[in-house]
């Protein structure tokens, strides 16, 4: 069947240090795939969106990479700040008219 | 145009009631997305238009749930007859026609359902 994980435990770090969040996926061929942030009690909130014939896409202190043969995405935000604590979703997209499918999430938790 | 705007924000209801819940999408968006999520879960599609046209509707959605976007404006899902396991989070989206899909959503805030 269809998989999309996250790592359920949150992620706990210091301020200051690169966070690296990860999504794997299985029995999915995406077009692309991109990650959101989402805070308590709002909506996600789009970050960004890499295609499956690139390798890495940046923005900001942000940057996302795709490795097709393993089926998985690592984002990382470097130069972390404690107001990125957040949930981080990534999710799949497999046409240009289809609906995404999102991963469970990964809590961020950056500390002083 | 500030975004897409849900309405309620929360809402709840008596198991058995009807509910119905709006979105207003950003106003060139011309694709419009329902999602529901629950606590610890990330969010699980429901349905899609594409202007007027509902494009897809999820297996999992039963038939107690209905939801329209008259003149691909608007849109508005239905819960008929409420069970304690509709409590959850809907979320609108809304998100422009490409054919390249360069675009991620935009996600209202939205409507916190609880079935009492």
């Amino acid at each position: 069947s269809q998989k999309i994980e996250q790592n359920s435990e949150a992620l706990n770090i210091q301020e200051g240090k690169t966070a690296t969040l990860t999504c794997n996926y299985t029995n999915y061929s995406p077009a692309y795939l991109q990650w959101y942030r989402q805070d308590p009690g709002r909506g996600p909130v789009f970050l960004l969106l890499i295609r499956e014939n690139e390798k890495e896409k940046r923005k900001e202190r942000l940057k996302v990479t795709f490795d097709t043969t393993l089926k998985q995405s690592l984002f990382h935000i470097t130069a972390s700040q404690p107001a990125d604590s957040a949930t981080y979703l990534c999710a799949l997209g497999t046409g240009t008219a289809s609906k995404l499918t999102f991963g469970t999430g990964t809590r961020l938790q950056v500390t002083l | 145009d500030t975004g897409v705007s849900q309405d309620p924000r929360h809402k709840i209801t008596k198991r058995g009631q009807n509910v119905t819940f709006r979105c207003d999408p950003i106003s060139e968006h011309n694709r419009l997305y329902w999602y529901r999520q629950t606590l610890g879960q990330g969010p699980e599609f429901l349905t899609y238009f594409q202007n007027e046209a509902q494009l897809e509707k999820s297996r999992l959605l039963s038939d107690r749930f209905s939801a329209e976007r008259p003149k691909g404006s608007f849109s508005t899902l239905e819960i008929q007859r409420t069970e304690q396991g509709d409590s959850a989070m809907y979320l609108c989206a809304s998100s422009p026609h490409n054919s390249k899909s360069n675009y991620g959503y935009t996600f209202g805030s939205g409507t916190r359902l609880t079935v009492v």
